[in-house]
């Protein structure tokens, strides 16, 4: 049963702090998804990668945050420094050229 | 500003009642994907709907994309309590955009 794993499932951490969440995709997906979801905001993509290709980040802070897929098999979200208004579940999903994203179990973040 | 607004927000119903999902755009999409997600966890998949006007049934959930590609409706025949969730529509152009959900509660 393919799924999408992020890694790891819950990070506390201090303001300030670097934090790296990382995802594999579903074998033989070549889209990648970041979505952050929040009370108030709901699902906001922050990256969109196809074929490892980051092809839209607008959706998210670039003073802080960056997104990368150094191979098919992982993609990383990483906030440097962290604060804490960037407290949510981060969410990877995978997809084909069909436009569908299945979705990863979510990495709950908690910047205190 | 939500691309893609869902309504009602909230929904609460008995056992075996019927209920409608509608998400709504100004935007032309692609193609129109309907999700379920329980708490805890990860959007899951439900449908894509592709077509113009096409319906789409997945046992008691029938799902509906506009003539326009613009909206779409949810309906769910017999709610059952396993239907409780929160209920995403996302537009794809190029990219997914999701509405801000309906979380559907269904009582015993």
């Amino acid at each position: 049963d393919a799924r999408v794993t992020q890694t790891p499932r819950h990070k506390v951490t201090e303001m300030g702090q670097e934090v790296t969440m990382r995802c594999q995709p579903i074998l033989g997906h070549n889209t990648v998804f970041w979505y952050r979801q929040t009370m108030m905001q709901g699902l906001e993509l922050l990256a969109y990668f196809r074929n490892r290709a980051p092809l839209d980040d607008s959706g998210m802070p670039k003073d802080r945050f960056s997104a990368e897929m150094p191979d098919a098999t992982l993609a990383t979200l990483k906030i440097q420094p962290s604060e804490p208004r960037d407290s949510a579940v981060y969410f990877c999903a995978s997809g084909s050229l069909q436009g569908d994203a299945y979705f990863g179990p979510g990495t709950r973040l908690t910047v205190t | 500003t939500q691309l893609l607004e869902q309504s009602p927000q909230f929904l609460s119903i008995q056992e075996g009642e019927n209920l409608t999902v509608y998400c709504n755009s100004s935007s032309v999409f692609s193609s129109l994907q309907w999700y379920r997600q329980e708490p805890g966890e990860g959007p899951v998949l439900l449908v894509t709907v592709v077509t113009g006007g096409e319906v789409k049934k997945l046992k008691r959930l029938t799902f509906q994309f506009g003539d326009a590609r613009k909206d779409s409706s949810l309906h769910i025949t017999a709610a059952q309590t396993g239907d409780t969730g929160l209920y995403l529509c996302a537009g794809e152009d190029y990219k997914l955009s999701f509405g801000a959900g309906t979380t559907v509660t269904v009582r015993a």
